[in-house]
Protein backbone atom coordinates (compact mmCIF):
# COMPACT_ATOMS: atom_id res chain seq x y z
CA UNK A 1 0.00 0.00 0.00
CA UNK A 2 0.90 3.79 -0.41
CA UNK A 3 3.74 4.98 2.15
CA UNK A 4 3.25 8.67 3.86
CA UNK A 5 6.34 10.70 5.09
CA UNK A 6 5.52 13.37 7.11
CA UNK A 7 8.20 16.16 7.56
CA UNK A 8 9.40 17.38 10.42
CA UNK A 9 8.34 14.93 12.92
CA UNK A 10 8.44 18.04 15.82
CA UNK A 11 8.28 21.60 14.83
CA UNK A 12 8.33 24.65 18.23
CA UNK A 13 7.44 27.88 16.45
CA UNK A 14 6.86 31.05 18.68
CA UNK A 15 4.05 33.35 17.80
CA UNK A 16 4.04 34.82 15.24
CA UNK A 17 6.19 32.65 12.90
CA UNK A 18 5.85 31.02 9.64
CA UNK A 19 5.86 27.36 8.98
CA UNK A 20 5.57 25.02 6.01
CA UNK A 21 4.86 21.04 7.04
CA UNK A 22 5.67 18.64 4.10
CA UNK A 23 4.06 15.27 3.01
CA UNK A 24 5.17 13.04 0.62
CA UNK A 25 3.67 9.43 -0.31
CA UNK A 26 4.82 7.08 -2.46
CA UNK A 27 2.12 6.41 -5.24
CA UNK A 28 -0.07 7.75 -7.23
CA UNK A 29 -3.65 9.64 -5.05
CA UNK A 30 -6.94 10.67 -5.97
CA UNK A 31 -7.57 12.30 -3.24
CA UNK A 32 -6.06 14.02 -0.02
CA UNK A 33 -6.68 16.06 2.80
CA UNK A 34 -4.93 17.43 5.88
CA UNK A 35 -6.29 17.32 9.42
CA UNK A 36 -5.60 19.16 12.39
CA UNK A 37 -6.12 17.12 15.55
CA UNK A 38 -6.22 19.70 18.18
CA UNK A 39 -4.63 18.87 22.02
CA UNK A 40 -7.99 16.88 23.47
CA UNK A 41 -7.65 14.47 20.01
CA UNK A 42 -10.76 15.75 18.04
CA UNK A 43 -9.70 16.04 13.98
CA UNK A 44 -10.77 18.89 12.34
CA UNK A 45 -10.35 18.68 8.53
CA UNK A 46 -8.58 21.65 7.41
CA UNK A 47 -8.41 21.26 3.22
CA UNK A 48 -9.35 18.90 0.91
CA UNK A 49 -7.15 18.61 -1.89
CA UNK A 50 -6.57 15.72 -4.43
CA UNK A 51 -3.78 18.67 -6.50
CA UNK A 52 -3.45 22.51 -6.57
CA UNK A 53 -3.57 25.06 -4.56
CA UNK A 54 -5.88 26.37 -1.88
CA UNK A 55 -6.11 28.55 1.05
CA UNK A 56 -8.28 29.28 4.13
CA UNK A 57 -7.33 32.34 6.44
CA UNK A 58 -3.68 32.27 7.28
CA UNK A 59 -3.87 28.29 6.45
CA UNK A 60 -2.92 27.42 2.85
CA UNK A 61 -1.89 23.93 1.07
CA UNK A 62 -0.63 22.76 -1.99
CA UNK A 63 -0.63 19.23 -3.65
CA UNK A 64 1.94 18.50 -6.16
CA UNK A 65 0.41 14.88 -7.37
CA UNK A 66 2.45 14.35 -10.61
CA UNK A 67 5.61 14.79 -7.90
CA UNK A 68 3.92 12.93 -5.00
CA UNK A 69 4.05 15.61 -2.35
CA UNK A 70 1.46 18.52 -0.23
CA UNK A 71 2.39 21.29 1.64
CA UNK A 72 0.90 22.83 3.89
CA UNK A 73 1.72 26.52 5.12
CA UNK A 74 0.76 28.10 8.98
CA UNK A 75 1.46 31.57 8.44
CA UNK A 76 1.60 34.15 11.95
CA UNK A 77 0.76 31.07 13.86
CA UNK A 78 -1.08 31.27 16.98
CA UNK A 79 -0.62 29.22 20.13
CA UNK A 80 -4.15 27.60 19.12
CA UNK A 81 -2.54 26.63 16.25
CA UNK A 82 -0.76 23.23 18.48
CA UNK A 83 -1.51 20.17 17.90
CA UNK A 84 -0.65 17.36 15.35
CA UNK A 85 -1.20 17.56 11.93
CA UNK A 86 -1.70 14.81 9.51
CA UNK A 87 -1.79 14.62 5.70
CA UNK A 88 -4.06 11.59 4.64
CA UNK A 89 -4.44 10.31 0.80
CA UNK A 90 -6.54 7.86 -0.81
CA UNK A 91 -5.40 5.77 -3.74
CA UNK A 92 -7.26 3.86 -6.49
CA UNK A 93 -10.95 2.94 -6.21
CA UNK A 94 -10.44 2.81 -2.10
CA UNK A 95 -12.52 5.19 -0.01
CA UNK A 96 -9.17 4.91 3.20
CA UNK A 97 -7.52 7.54 4.03
CA UNK A 98 -3.49 6.33 4.70
CA UNK A 99 -2.40 8.49 7.38
CA UNK A 100 1.26 9.49 8.07
CA UNK A 101 2.74 9.65 11.82
CA UNK A 102 2.09 13.44 11.95
CA UNK A 103 4.05 16.48 12.44
CA UNK A 104 3.65 17.65 15.88
CA UNK A 105 3.28 22.05 16.18
CA UNK A 106 4.16 23.84 19.38
CA UNK A 107 3.15 27.36 19.13
CA UNK A 108 4.85 29.48 22.53
CA UNK A 109 3.61 32.46 23.24
CA UNK B 1 -26.75 19.37 12.53
CA UNK B 2 -24.38 18.78 15.76
CA UNK B 3 -21.36 16.91 13.62
CA UNK B 4 -20.77 13.36 13.98
CA UNK B 5 -21.28 11.96 17.63
CA UNK B 6 -19.99 9.44 19.61
CA UNK B 7 -20.80 7.24 22.55
CA UNK B 8 -19.27 6.65 25.05
CA UNK B 9 -16.83 8.88 25.18
CA UNK B 10 -14.62 6.39 27.81
CA UNK B 11 -14.83 2.79 28.35
CA UNK B 12 -12.80 0.83 30.74
CA UNK B 13 -13.36 -2.39 30.86
CA UNK B 14 -12.23 -5.88 31.80
CA UNK B 15 -9.83 -8.02 29.37
CA UNK B 16 -12.51 -11.15 28.03
CA UNK B 17 -15.58 -8.71 28.19
CA UNK B 18 -17.36 -7.55 25.18
CA UNK B 19 -17.66 -4.15 24.32
CA UNK B 20 -19.88 -2.10 22.15
CA UNK B 21 -19.62 1.46 20.61
CA UNK B 22 -21.95 3.78 18.47
CA UNK B 23 -21.64 6.46 15.98
CA UNK B 24 -24.27 8.83 14.91
CA UNK B 25 -23.02 10.39 11.39
CA UNK B 26 -24.11 13.52 10.14
CA UNK B 27 -27.37 12.99 8.71
CA UNK B 28 -27.14 13.84 4.84
CA UNK B 29 -23.76 12.13 5.06
CA UNK B 30 -24.29 8.36 3.12
CA UNK B 31 -20.34 7.43 3.72
CA UNK B 32 -19.56 6.46 7.45
CA UNK B 33 -16.00 5.19 8.51
CA UNK B 34 -14.65 3.83 11.79
CA UNK B 35 -10.24 4.34 12.08
CA UNK B 36 -8.53 3.11 15.56
CA UNK B 37 -5.80 5.46 16.89
CA UNK B 38 -2.96 4.80 19.14
CA UNK B 39 -0.80 6.82 21.17
CA UNK B 40 1.89 8.86 18.67
CA UNK B 41 -0.09 7.41 15.78
CA UNK B 42 -2.39 8.31 12.81
CA UNK B 43 -5.45 7.07 12.37
CA UNK B 44 -5.53 3.17 10.96
CA UNK B 45 -8.61 2.30 8.59
CA UNK B 46 -10.86 0.05 9.79
CA UNK B 47 -13.65 -0.28 8.04
CA UNK B 48 -16.08 1.88 5.70
CA UNK B 49 -19.79 1.77 5.16
CA UNK B 50 -21.84 3.58 1.81
CA UNK B 51 -25.29 3.95 3.10
CA UNK B 52 -26.35 0.47 4.79
CA UNK B 53 -23.19 -1.64 3.05
CA UNK B 54 -20.35 -2.35 4.23
CA UNK B 55 -17.72 -1.84 1.14
CA UNK B 56 -14.07 -1.99 2.59
CA UNK B 57 -12.63 -3.87 5.73
CA UNK B 58 -9.10 -3.52 7.14
CA UNK B 59 -7.22 -7.14 7.93
CA UNK B 60 -7.08 -5.22 11.55
CA UNK B 61 -11.22 -6.20 11.70
CA UNK B 62 -10.09 -9.96 13.35
CA UNK B 63 -13.05 -11.93 14.03
CA UNK B 64 -13.24 -10.39 17.11
CA UNK B 65 -14.40 -7.10 15.57
CA UNK B 66 -17.57 -6.43 13.93
CA UNK B 67 -19.29 -3.52 12.08
CA UNK B 68 -23.06 -2.57 11.82
CA UNK B 69 -24.45 0.05 9.84
CA UNK B 70 -28.21 -0.95 10.05
CA UNK B 71 -30.73 1.49 7.77
CA UNK B 72 -27.51 3.13 6.94
CA UNK B 73 -28.00 5.90 9.81
CA UNK B 74 -26.23 5.04 13.16
CA UNK B 75 -23.14 2.32 13.14
CA UNK B 76 -21.70 0.04 15.83
CA UNK B 77 -18.97 -1.16 16.42
CA UNK B 78 -18.86 -4.06 18.34
CA UNK B 79 -15.12 -5.98 20.34
CA UNK B 80 -15.42 -9.37 21.87
CA UNK B 81 -13.20 -11.05 23.89
CA UNK B 82 -11.69 -7.39 24.25
CA UNK B 83 -7.16 -7.63 24.74
CA UNK B 84 -5.22 -5.03 26.17
CA UNK B 85 -4.07 -4.60 23.27
CA UNK B 86 -7.27 -3.40 21.67
CA UNK B 87 -6.80 -0.26 23.81
CA UNK B 88 -7.08 2.54 21.66
CA UNK B 89 -8.82 5.57 20.40
CA UNK B 90 -12.01 4.28 18.12
CA UNK B 91 -12.86 7.46 15.77
CA UNK B 92 -15.42 7.40 13.35
CA UNK B 93 -15.89 9.66 10.36
CA UNK B 94 -18.43 10.15 7.77
CA UNK B 95 -18.57 11.68 4.61
CA UNK B 96 -20.97 12.95 1.10
CA UNK B 97 -17.90 11.61 -1.19
CA UNK B 98 -15.86 14.14 -0.35
CA UNK B 99 -14.15 15.69 2.85
CA UNK B 100 -14.12 13.93 6.10
CA UNK B 101 -15.57 15.17 9.39
CA UNK B 102 -14.81 13.29 12.44
CA UNK B 103 -16.35 12.65 15.64
CA UNK B 104 -14.72 13.25 18.65
CA UNK B 105 -13.95 9.01 19.40
CA UNK B 106 -14.06 6.66 22.51
CA UNK B 107 -11.38 6.11 24.10
CA UNK B 108 -10.93 2.23 25.14
CA UNK B 109 -8.87 1.17 28.13
CA UNK B 110 -8.82 -2.56 28.38
CA UNK B 111 -7.31 -3.74 31.99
Amino acid sequence: GIQVEQSPPDLILQEGANSTLRCNFSDSVNNLQWFHQNPWGQLINLFYIPSGTKQNGRLSATTVATERYSLLYISSSQTTDSGVYFCAPTQGGSEKLVFGKGTKLTVNP
Amino acid sequence: DTGVSQDPRHKITKRGQNVTFRCDPISEHNRLYWYRQTLGQGPEFLTYFQNEAQLEKSRLLSDRFSAERPKGSFSTLEIQRTEQGDSAMYLCASSLGGSYTFGSGTRLTVV
